[in-house]
């Protein structure tokens, strides 16, 4: 079991540009959420899959950004047109969930610093 | 929605010393509770979870217990060490839906 892991772990990019992230779970994990971070706040709830199935998605999530997750495994979060405010932590967590049961693991996150 | 709250924002307290963090929700339908660490700039470890028909867990020298009719949970840490600064934070989901809902965290401080 290597963890959950997140790819870049820093990214800076300038306004306007397109970004995209990439996340891999925990390999036996049928849940994959996205979230973002600002600083002194709590994670936000982004949008989640189970397998391949993006079955929720937040208000935060606007139509610049796209989420996917091909064949149930890695997923990428995409922004397009970055914005000043796109800047956070966006963090990536995964869960195999049971009846009653859904503890989530995070990764190290992709700190986003648009300039 | 479910808004969550921990108190305190922070908290410092010498080493040795047992001490308690508290997280509040406003909605009682929930179906796991989880507290998690985070160390600054980097991501969430998972502490404790505990399902709604639980009252309670402990890791080593972790204990939190969980009252949904009140709408609370308790993290208590005994015997603190300096290793044990970072911000803790908790996250419940409901339900009636599938996201997890954070509070803001509470930062400690273990003074040695």
């Amino acid at each position: 079991d290597t963890g959950v892991s997140q790819n870049p772990r820093h990214k800076i990019t300038k306004r306007g540009q397109n970004v995209t992230f990439r996340c891999d779970p925990i390999s036996e994990h049928n849940r994959l959420y996205w979230y973002r971070q600002t600083l002194g706040q709590g994670p936000e709830f982004l949008t989640y899959f189970q397998n391949e199935a993006q079955l929720e998605k937040s208000r935060l999530l606007s139509d610049r950004f796209s989420a996917e997750r091909p064949k149930g495994s890695f997923s990428t979060l995409e922004i397009q047109r970055t914005e000043q405010g796109d800047s956070a932590m966006y963090l990536c967590a995964s869960s195999l969930v049971t009846p009653g049961h859904n503890e989530q693991f995070f990764g190290p996150g992709t700190r986003l610093t648009v300039l | 929605k479910q808004e969550v709250t921990q108190i305190p924002a922070a908290l410092s307290v010498p080493e040795g010393e047992n001490l308690v963090l508290n997280c509040s929700f406003t909605d009682s339908a929930i179906y796991n509770l989880q507290w998690f660490r985070q160390d600054p700039g980097k991501g969430l470890t998972s502490l404790l979870l505990i399902q709604s028909s639980q009252r309670e867990q402990t890791s080593g020298r972790l204990n939190a217990s969980l009252d949904k009719s009140s709408g609370r949970s308790t993290l208590y840490i005994a015997a603190s060490q300096p290793g044990d600064s970072a911000t803790y934070l908790c996250a419940v989901d409901l339900w009636t839906g599938n996201q997890f809902y954070f509070g803001t965290g509470t930062s400690l401080t273990v003074i040695p």
